[in-house]
């Protein structure tokens, strides 16, 4: 069946280290993944989108890298601040239709 | 512009009553989207719309759902009758495509309707 597994539910790291966080998926063939950004009490927001001919994708302190042969994304947060500290989800294309399939996302906490 | 307007913000229901959730979606989008989140299943899609018409209800629970895009500007997802295991967060989305395939674009999310059923 397919499937999408982002790294343990929680990630907690010290203040101006990098975070990396780990998304998964079996059986999927994405052309594009996505990476959104979900603070407690609201919606998701978008934050990166790399195609499946990308291997790597920047924005800020954001760096996403997308391994088609591994199944796997990595979300790099470097320097990272307690501003940080949200949930993470990736998102991956799939289905006949192509819409969105969501992880169940990495709570990350930077902590001072 | 206001971003994906949602209401109610939060609802809380007894088993068995009609629930209505409403959205506006961001002008000028042509895809919504219909989404549950819960700590169990996490975001998973219900519908979406393209053009106001529904593309994709393979994730819509059961008949207890329904949901409707009369218009560019206004969509509704009902539940009836409403049950406790509907309690969940419901988020509606939109995104404008561009003409390009519908997982390239960044969706909008709305705030939320927390919907406790009792």
């Amino acid at each position: 069946s397919q499937k999408i597994e982002q790294n343990s539910e929680a990630l907690n790291i010290q203040e101006g280290k990098t975070a990396t966080l780990t998304c998964n998926y079996t059986n999927y063939s994405p052309a594009y993944l996505q990476w959104y950004r979900q603070d407690p009490g609201r919606g998701p927001v978008f934050l990166l989108l790399i195609r499946e001919n990308e291997k790597e994708k920047r924005k800020e302190r954001l760096k996403v890298t997308f391994d088609t042969t591994l199944k796997q994304s990595l979300f790099h947060i470097t320097a990272s601040q307690p501003a940080d500290s949200a949930t993470y989800l990736c998102a991956l294309d799939s289905g006949s239709a192509r819409q969105l399939t969501f992880g169940s996302g990495t709570q990350l906490t930077v902590l001072p | 512009d206001a971003g994906v307007i949602q209401s109610p913000r939060h609802e809380v229901t007894e088993m068995g009553q009609e629930v209505t959730l409403r959205c506006k979606p961001i002008s000028g989008h042509d895809y919504l989207f219909w989404y549950r989140q819960t700590m169990m299943r996490g975001l998973e899609l219900l519908i979406y719309f393209n053009n106001n018409v529904p593309i994709d209800d393979s994730g819509m629970p059961e008949d207890r759902f329904s949901a409707k895009m009369p218009n560019a500007s206004f969509s509704n997802l009902k539940i009836q009758p409403s049950e406790p295991r509907d309690s969940a967060v419901y988020f509606c989305a939109s995104s404008g495509t561009g003409g390009l395939p519908v997982s390239y674009n960044e969706q909008f999310f709305g705030p939320g309707t927390r919907l406790t059923v009792l």
